[in-house]
């Protein structure tokens, strides 16, 4: 069955940096989009980035343009989302989500979701 | 940018009753719409994609539908587990957005 474990999340202080990793399994990986969603705590879902299957396409949500960078490794089966300057607004619950259908060069939906790593901005 | 206003924020109702959540789009989204069931402390689940498609394994009981600005989910009789906060999301345009959820809880 399909699993996504996100790690890398933690306390750091603002204008610092993360490196969140998704290591996934039980599908072909190289073959989906992947996409990073963030949820502040007590709030709604806010998409954060998107990279196609082959990694030749990259988007970024407004608030994370030019800090973040996502990036995957297909001969690892693992996503990645390096966050630079980090902000207060920042701090969230960061889920990687694997697209609903394969070699989309389109995003697509959100079907499958890990569990979550927390990122918490503070001094 | 496209925004997403779901309504109502609460909807409070009873197990058995039929649910009705409405999610509008600032403009045309085709029917590049999902919704997804969040639970506390879980992660959110595809329910519903492009519109009215339900997804793998989710019960007949949640339907969707609507195009172009307007939508709506539909849970015909709910069960207890289906009190949740519920999101639509739209895939037309960058950015993908979400709307802001509506919880539904029990009466």
């Amino acid at each position: 069955q399909v699993q996504l474990v996100e790690s890398g999340g933690g306390v750091v202080q603002p204008g610092g940096s993360l490196r969140l990793s998704c290591a996934a399994s039980g599908f072909t990986f190289s073959s989906y989009g992947m996409h990073w969603v963030r949820q502040a705590p007590g709030k709604g879902l806010e998409w954060v980035a998107f990279i196609r299957y082959d990694g030749s396409k990259k988007d970024y949500a407004d608030s994370v343009k030019g800090r973040f960078t996502i990036s995957r490794d297909n001969s690892k089966n693992t996503l990645y989302l390096q966050m630079n300057s980090l902000r207060a607004e920042d701090t969230a619950m960061y889920y990687c989500s694997k697209e609903d259908d394969s070699r989309s060069w389109y995003p697509r939906y959100f079907q499958h979701w890990g569990q979550g790593t927390l990122v918490t901005v503070s001094s | 940018e496209i925004v997403l206003t779901q309504s109502p924020a609460t909807l409070s109702l009873s197990p058995g009753e039929r649910a009705t959540l409405s999610c509008r789009a600032s403009q045309s989204v085709s029917s590049y719409l999902a919704w997804y069931q969040q639970k506390p402390g879980q992660a959110p689940r595809l329910l519903i994609y492009d519109a009215s498609n339900r997804a793998t394994g989710i019960p007949a009981r949640f339907s969707g539908s609507g195009s172009g600005t307007d939508f709506t989910l539909i849970i015909s009789s709910l069960e207890p587990e289906d009190f949740a906060v519920y999101y639509c999301q739209q895939r037309s345009n960058w950015p993908y957005s979400f709307g802001q959820g509506t919880k539904l809880e029990i009466k």
